[in-house]
């Protein structure tokens, strides 16, 4: 029963591809987190969805894109990867209300070759 | 804006030893924190948060920490550290309510 899961695990991928990661919660939470962690383990934000709406996005490149098809499901796709964008990615959920934590999911380790 | 500064990037202890993990925000109005731990290839757990009322928090695994607003800071410590507690520890701080954000974090290896 795993609370914030994520898919895939690890992502082994060519620059200039294509690829999409997906996260889906069950904790009935109404907003989900895309955060993005480098190689010092520093934990940068990138994406919001607060019931399906976009309500936090970060100066990241245009090549990431966030989908939420309902407030359980909040995907991340990018195009073009770069070898810039190796790293873990984490999906998070919670409630918005004030003093609620996330939920991290397991991450994805991205790595581009 | 608010920020969070994790006073020790690494820190290495003997099993059995006190540990302190060193906190300090920075926010103009009032903050909630919060404690994270991240084993090895995992995502990040609560380990226990400060919303209001006493200053000293306990969380799981043994773990408190203590919120003191004069010196800003919110401490993490813990009486006696098993090796199973090697992690990184993430200090967060929330104030407008949609986002934590987080510290560099602090690299703890217990050894025996």
């Amino acid at each position: 029963d795993t609370a914030v899961s994520q898919t895939p695990k690890y992502l082994v991928t060519q620059m200039g591809n294509d690829k999409s990661i997906k996260c889906e919660q069950n904790l009935g939470h109404d907003t989900m987190y895309w955060y993005k962690q480098d190689s010092k383990k520093f934990l940068k934000i990138m994406f919001s969805y607060n019931n399906k709406e976009l309500i936090i996005n970060e100066t990241v490149p245009n090549r990431f894109s966030p989908k939420s098809p309902d407030k359980a499901h909040l995907n991340l796709h990018i195009n073009s990867l770069e070898l810039g964008d190796s790293a873990v990615y984490f999906c998070a959920s919670r409630n918005l209300v004030r003093g609620y934590g996330y939920t991290f999911g397991s991450g994805t380790r991205l790595t581009v070759v | 804006a608010q920020s969070v500064t994790q006073l020790d990037s690494q820190v290495p202890v003997f099993e059995e030893a006190p540990v302190e993990l060193r906190c300090n925000y920075s926010s103009s109005v009032s903050v909630y924190l919060f404690w994270y731990v991240q084993y090895p290839n995992q995502g990040l757990q609560l380990l226990l948060k400060y919303l209001s009322g006493s200053t000293l928090v306990k969380g799981i695994n043994g773990f408190e920490a203590e919120f003191n607003k004069s010196q800003t800071s919110f401490h993490l410590r813990k009486p006696s550290v098993h090796i199973s507690d090697t992690a990184e520890y993430f200090c967060a701080v929330e104030t407008s309510g949609s986002r934590l954000t987080f510290g560099e974090g602090t690299q703890l290896t217990v050894n025996p």
